[in-house]
């Protein structure tokens, strides 16, 4: 039983550039999160999907942040135009929508923007 | 007036202490309660969920809950020095989102 995986675990970056993550949830969960992490802060919310469906985006998410989850598998987070204080962990965590709701997390893509 | 509340520490303890860890929240819609831990540079763990009023408990954890006051708590028995690390308490209103507190920094001495 293979849990969360994103990839890549880093990224260092200038600013302005685009940068895309990956997020590949639990194979049986059908629901798939995205968190931000500054230091010294607990994970802020950004966006969840049901399958295929965005179902929440977080007034945090400004128009530079897009999130997909095509068929439903999994997801891409991208930042296009990158901004110094976008530097943070961006976190992935799965759940299925039965039963119990605990999501579980991935290691993380830790965002350095020069 | 943060949705989710904890102390951010340090809370320091001995080897074999127990530890106790509180929690506040604002809104009283909650219905799911969340403990995860965070080792340095790493993600978070879940450690206990908690969905009704009492006491939980999983080895040397358990979680409190008490809606009317508003507060959620884990103890940790026994501490030990690898239980060091940063305990973040999650609540889950009626949407699926987690909404975190910052987190109280416990370390555990030998």
């Amino acid at each position: 039983d293979t849990g969360v995986s994103q990839d890549p675990r880093h990224k260092i970056t200038k600013r302005g550039q685009n940068v895309t993550f990956r997020c590949d949830p639990i194979s049986e969960h059908n629901r798939l999160y995205w968190y931000r992490q500054t230091l010294g802060q607990g994970p802020e919310f950004l966006t969840y999907f049901q399958n295929e469906a965005q179902l929440e985006k977080s007034r945090l998410l400004s128009d530079r942040f897009s999130a997909e989850r095509p068929k439903g598998s999994f997801s891409t987070l991208e930042i296009q135009r990158t901004e110094q204080g976008d530097s943070a962990m961006y976190l992935c965590a799965s759940s299925t929508n039965r039963g119990t709701d605990t999501q579980y997390f991935g290691p993380g893509t830790r965002l350095t923007v020069l | 007036q943060k949705e989710v509340e904890q102390n951010s520490g340090p809370l320091s303890v001995p080897e074999g202490a127990i530890a106790s860890l509180n929690c506040t929240y604002s809104d009283r819609v909650s219905q799911s309660f969340f403990w995860y831990r965070q080792y340095s540079g790493k993600s978070p763990e879940l450690i206990m969920s908690i969905y009704s009023n009492g006491d939980k408990e999983d080895g040397r954890f358990t979680a409190q809950l008490n809606k009317a006051s508003q507060y959620v708590s884990l103890l940790i028995r026994d501490s030990q020095p690898s239980d060091s690390a940063t305990y973040l308490c999650a609540v889950k209103r009626n949407t699926d989102k987690l909404i975190f507190g910052t987190g109280t920094r416990l370390q555990v001495f030998p």
